[in-house]
């Protein structure tokens, strides 16, 4: 039940792209399709803005996009805005029944 | 519109007992996945507990097993985490989450202070 890894910050200006990497293992992110990205602003509830690997709910900015290759998860955000400045954190099914969650990742917009 | 809204945070001493509840509206209860995930102060989300729509399978991470039990009561549409041994690592806010694979939509969450 080790997190997944991700960055513990990164930051680009408005407009620019950014994208944030998540690695799991075999057991979680390798095994399966059912990765998720959420963003958290300080003092709020988390949001899910991509389910099952590069899917968006209704309702969240196209700007926001998610990939896999092997046992790496990726969240990319196009055009960034001043408001998408928070904490991503990934997460993923695993073979335990179980969910595990990256250590999260501190988006700045300079 | 869906929502969900915890209670039963506080502050409890090292040792101590505490039950946090979740209560469910705008939706069908029983036909979801439920999840406690928590956030520790300083550090990154950590998912805690699942259980099935019925009860019948529950789940935990390592860390709270033998101290946590996951529960629901469908008629009552509402989700329950005893936690029991506290201690001090298990302070953060703690957030019920609605689904099975990604959990949707979260609660506002309940503030869980263990200290002496």
């Amino acid at each position: 039940q080790s997190a997944l890894t991700q960055p513990a910050s990164v930051s680009g200006s408005p407009g620019q792209s950014i994208t944030i990497s998540c690695t799991g293992t075999s057991s979680d992110i390798g095994d399966y399709s059912y990765v998720s990205w959420y963003q958290q602003h300080p003092g709020k509830a988390p949001k899910l803005m991509i389910y099952e690997v590069n899917n968006r709910p209704s309702g969240v900015s196209n700007r926001f996009s998610g990939s896999k290759s092997g046992n790496t998860a990726s969240l990319t955000i196009s055009g960034l805005q001043a408001e998408d400045e928070a904490d991503y954190y990934c997460s993923s099914y695993t073979s335990s029944t179980t969910l595990v969650f990256g250590g999260g990742t501190k988006l700045t917009v300079l | 519109e869906v929502q969900l809204v915890e209670s039963g945070g506080g502050l409890v001493q090292p040792g101590g007992s505490l039950r946090l509840s979740c209560a469910a509206s705008g939706f069908i209860f029983s036909n979801y996945w439920m999840n406690w995930v928590r956030l520790a102060p300083g550090k990154g989300l950590e998912w805690v507990a699942n259980i099935k729509e019925d009860g019948s399978e529950k789940y935990y991470v390592d860390s709270v097993k033998g101290r946590f039990t996951i529960s629901r009561d469908n008629a009552k549409k509402s989700l329950y985490l005893q936690m029991n041994s506290l201690r001090a690592e298990d302070t953060a806010v703690y957030y019920c989450a609605r689904g099975k694979y990604h959990p949707t939509p979260w609660g506002q969450g309940t503030l869980v202070a263990v200290s002496s």
